[in-house]
């Protein structure tokens, strides 16, 4: 069975500054497809970003891009020039890419905290 | 166009009781998930529905749990009697049918469901 590892419960960050989020996963397919969402506080999570497993390019939505790094099974999240608005539970999923299952895996999160 | 709607917000019962929640996807949305986060831990996968009919209902946990999406429109989760171990934020998903590909789970806020 897949499952995904997030290592850093609470992260903080300088607003405007950088912050990168990690992110594992251990799987044995070769096919699969990784994502990034954001549950802000009291709000309805979101999704950041997603990678499919046989790009080889990162993704990357404006101020968040990945470090996908598919032989270490590594899926980090990069978010630049943080903003207030960055504060949320992070969640990082797979899902694989073999039919018939759908459902995505996710690890526990990670805190982030934007300081003014 | 509207998000995916879950009822109620919270939800606190006595051990033994029944709770039955309610999610309603995204208006065209063939594919609805539910999933579960218990304090601390992952968010779980519970089961998935392709309009009425259940595609994988792997992470159910017991027989105690079920799920109905009649009509192919929204969906319940009753749990029944309820347990102690139950507690937690059930979350629903829904997303567009595609062939191919893996599309966007969007999320509904969920339910936090507290037993006593």
């Amino acid at each position: 069975a897949q499952t995904v590892t997030q290592s850093q419960p609470e992260m903080s960050v300088q607003e405007a500054e950088t912050v990168t989020l990690s992110c594992t996963y251990d799987t044995s397919e070769s096919d699969y497809y990784l994502f990034w969402y954001k549950q802000p506080p009291s709000r309805q999570m979101i999704l950041v970003i997603r990678q499919e497993a046989y790009k080889q390019q990162n993704a990357t939505e404006n101020r968040f891009s990945v470090n996908f790094q598919k032989a270490a099974k590594s899926f980090s999240l990069k978010i630049s020039d943080s903003q207030l608005g960055d504060a949320a539970m992070y969640f990082c999923a797979y899902r694989s890419a073999q039919g018939g299952s759908e459902k995505l895996v996710f690890g526990k999160g990670t805190k982030l905290t934007v300081n003014p | 166009e509207a998000g995916v709607t879950q009822f109620p917000s919270h939800s606190v019962i006595e051990k033994g009781q029944t709770v039955t929640l309610r999610c309603d996807p995204i208006s065209g949305h063939d594919n609805l998930y539910w999933y579960r986060r218990v304090m601390g831990k992952e968010i779980k996968f519970l089961l998935h529905f392709v309009k009425e009919s259940k595609q994988d209902e792997s992470g159910m946990p017991n027989n105690r749990f079920l799920a109905e999406r009649t009509g192919g429109t929204y969906s319940t989760l009753k749990v029944q009697p309820a347990e102690l171990e139950d507690s937690g934020v059930y979350f629903c998903a829904s997303s567009h049918r595609k062939v191919a590909g893996a599309d966007t789970q969007y999320f509904g806020p969920g339910t936090r469901l507290t037993v006593l």
